[in-house]
């Protein structure tokens, strides 16, 4: 997905451990957002920002935490992994009412 | 708070079928309707959307009209094709008139679909 870049692709963790997932974007969008997918449950809003300098919590924000010290730049971070956080995690940005998504990142707890 | 409901999968259908895939929702206001479709290994991709009641969004010979009455978005394709194998999510995104909702999506569970030849 041209725009919106996601790094790392895939992750192992062991449970405890921190790590921060990147979200980059070249369009310009002031509105930024961070979901999980799992099985069966479609995607859950985690936290979202509406511009550089501001985040706010989505559905699942606990064990999650985000910055967005840069406009095209939006972190995720989680600072004591468990294994409920193995999932699927995307970056996606806003223009026109419509969301452009990142490939994802899979990540493993273990 | 607001909430999307799709029909459960999977979905399994022969080559020139008639694709229906059902979704309902519920929201307060006037929400923004979409569907998005995610092959494997990848992200989500904007399928099509509405607006407004009565919209009819249409894309790669997908449709789906925005019913208000019975609170709907199907899915509909008249003859799909092996490629249209993946999972589609119906969505929404708050009350139309600028209100608070800065874009943020409900998604429902997604239904997978496969399509043999």
């Amino acid at each position: 997905n041209a725009g919106v870049t996601q790094t790392p692709k895939f992750r192992v963790l062991k449970t405890g451990q921190s790590m921060t997932l990147l979200c980059a974007q070249d369009m310009n969008h002031e509105y930024m957002y961070w979901y999980r997918q799992d099985p069966g449950m479609g995607l859950r809003l985690i936290h979202y920002s509406v511009g550089e300098g501001t985040t706010a919590k989505g559905e699942v924000p606990d064990g999650y935490n985000v910055s967005r010290l840069k406009k095209q730049n939006f972190l995720l971070g989680l600072e004591s992994a468990a294994p409920s956080q193995t999932s699927v995690y995307f970056c996606a940005t806003t223009h026109s009412r419509s969301q452009h998504f990142g490939d994802g990142t899979r990540l493993s707890i273990l | 708070g607001d909430s999307v409901t799709q029909m459960e999968g999977p979905v399994t259908l022969s080559e020139e079928a008639f694709l229906t895939i059902n979704c309902t929702y519920t929201a307060t206001g006037y929400p923004s309707l979409f569907w998005y479709v995610q092959y494997p290994g990848e992200g989500l991709q904007l399928l099509l959307k509405a607006t407004k009641a009565d919209d009819k969004g249409s894309n790669k010979g997908f449709e789906a009209t925005y019913r208000k009455e019975t609170t709907s978005f199907h899915l509909e394709k008249g003859s799909v094709q092996v490629s249209d194998s993946a999972v589609y999510f119906c969505a929404l995104s708050g009350p139309n008139a600028g209100g608070t909702s800065y874009g943020k999506l409900t998604f429902g569970q997604g239904t997978i679909l496969t399509v043999h030849p």
